[in-house]
């Protein structure tokens, strides 16, 4: 069966670190790869997106990597701030419906 | 304008109520969908909707009925809900339905059946 697989529900960091979030997929060959950040109660909102042929993606802070032999991506957030607190899904898709992972629920300490 | 609109933000409704949720865009996006999100769990696909037309029904029970009116407006029609479907609904649209485009989420209607 196809899963997505987030392998941190949570993920605790002190300020200024680099925080490095895991997607992992089985039974899907996506062309592309999505990144978003949710808050409590609100709507995912859309960070970035990574093709299949291309390795990685940056921007500003946040950088992206798609291994599609691994079928994984790799979501890096540079000098975090407690600001970037938030849960973080990765999201495929296969035919063109888009499936999210469990998420990530990220904490930066002060 | 660059936002999805919800409304209402919170919905209370019995289990014999008739009720709609409503959903707006008007970035000329051509594809909306509906998901549905319980607490501490991800977004699930309900229904996409592409150029107006229903493409994708996720085998969702009858009581939910989508509807597309225009290329703006999405509706999700409720009746005979269960308590179980309580959750956050969420409306998004994108540029088109290749997942090429990130989605632009908007911000739910918090339903609670009682």
């Amino acid at each position: 069966s196809q899963k997505i697989e987030q392998n941190s529900e949570a993920l605790n960091i002190q300020e200024g670190k680099t925080a490095t979030l895991t997607c992992n997929y089985t039974n899907y060959s996506p062309a592309y790869l999505q990144w978003y950040r949710q808050d409590p109660g609100r709507g995912p909102v859309f960070l970035l997106l990574i093709r299949e042929n291309e390795k990685e993606k940056r921007k500003e802070r946040l950088k992206v990597t798609f291994d599609t032999t691994l079928k994984q991506s790799l979501f890096h957030i540079t000098a975090s701030q407690p600001a970037d607190s938030a849960t973080y899904l990765c999201a495929l898709a296969d035919n063109n419906d888009m499936r999210f992972g469990a998420g990530t629920r990220l904490t930066v300490k002060p | 304008d660059t936002e999805v609109t919800q409304t209402p933000k919170h919905l209370v409704m019995g289990m014999t109520n008739k009720k709609s949720l409503k959903c707006e865009q008007h970035m000329g996006h051509r594809a909306m969908y509906w998901y549905k999100q319980k607490a501490k769990k991800p977004p699930e696909l309900m229904f996409v909707y592409s150029y107006e037309k229903l493409s994708i029904n996720e085998s969702v029970p009858s009581r939910f009925s989508p509807e597309c009116p225009n290329s703006s407006l999405l509706n999700l029609h409720l009746h005979a809900l269960q308590p179980e479907d309580s959750a956050l609904y969420l409306c998004a649209s994108s540029q088109d339905w290749t997942a090429n485009y990130g989605y632009t989420f908007g911000s739910g209607t918090r339903l609670t059946v009682v």
